[in-house]
């Protein structure tokens, strides 16, 4: 059963434009959502995280949105870059199981130059 | 600072031949240890994790096994391997209780 649900699986943007990747989850035991990037043939890189005190955490251009009654955070990517074209998940944690990642199906993300 | 090593990179091994896959990290003590599997499509699956020499708890039935057997090695084995076995296998690591886990670069296994 997968306990995070991602979507799109797939995301085409243009040089400039905002990425938006979405995320759902169940357990209200979760209690520390990160976001990570991977590049093919590479380990995923921890991009940004959040915990459900917060409705909002912004690095940057990334920028993670946090609804804790709808159980969704998403991310946003704003001014998009080749650069960031890449695979995102989503993951949920909590924090007795001491870094066990529940991760989403991935959104590979295409930006055009 | 705090480095994961992984090896090897890709491997291609045939059916019923047994595997041996190694991750050592470096810069921490008593570090909380993890395999993944990535399958196409398919996100990240957490396999065993371990938080300390010789505990080692396995988060889905498979016909795989780990082992831990010094503080900051991680060993992915297998006796006979499955065509099912292939994919992407990831090493990470965490310290405490941080929640933050931090991956290597993989092993791309391919079971022919």
């Amino acid at each position: 059963q997968q306990q995070v649900k991602q979507s799109p699986q797939s995301l085409i943007v243009q040089k400039g434009g905002i990425s938006i990747i979405n995320c759902a989850y169940e357990n209200t035991a979760f209690d520390y959502f990160p976001w990570y990037q991977q590049f093919p043939g590479k380990g995923p890189a921890l991009l940004i995280a959040i915990r459900p005190d917060v409705s909002e955490k912004k690095e940057g251009r990334f920028t993670i949105s946090f609804n804790k009654s709808a159980k969704q955070f998403s991310l946003h990517i704003m001014d998009s870059q080749p650069g960031d074209s890449a695979t995102y998940f989503c993951a949920a944690s909590r924090g007795s199981t001491l870094g066990r990642l529940y991760f989403g199906r991935g959104t590979q993300l295409t930006v055009w130059p | 600072s705090q480095t994961i090593h992984q090896w090897p990179a890709t491997l291609v091994q045939p059916v019923g031949s047994p595997l041996s896959l190694e991750c050592t990290v470096e810069g921490t003590s008593n570090p909380n240890l993890y395999w993944y599997r990535q399958a196409a499509g398919r996100g990240l699956q957490l396999l065993f994790y371990s938080v300390g020499i010789g505990q080692i708890s396995s988060e889905v039935p498979q016909n795989l096994s780990a082992s831990r057997p010094q503080d900051r090695q991680f060993i992915l084995s297998s006796k006979k391997l499955l065509l099912s076995d292939s994919g992407f296998y990831l090493c990470a690591w965490s310290v405490g209780t941080a929640t933050e886990a931090f991956f290597g670069q993989g092993t791309r296994l391919t079971v022919v």
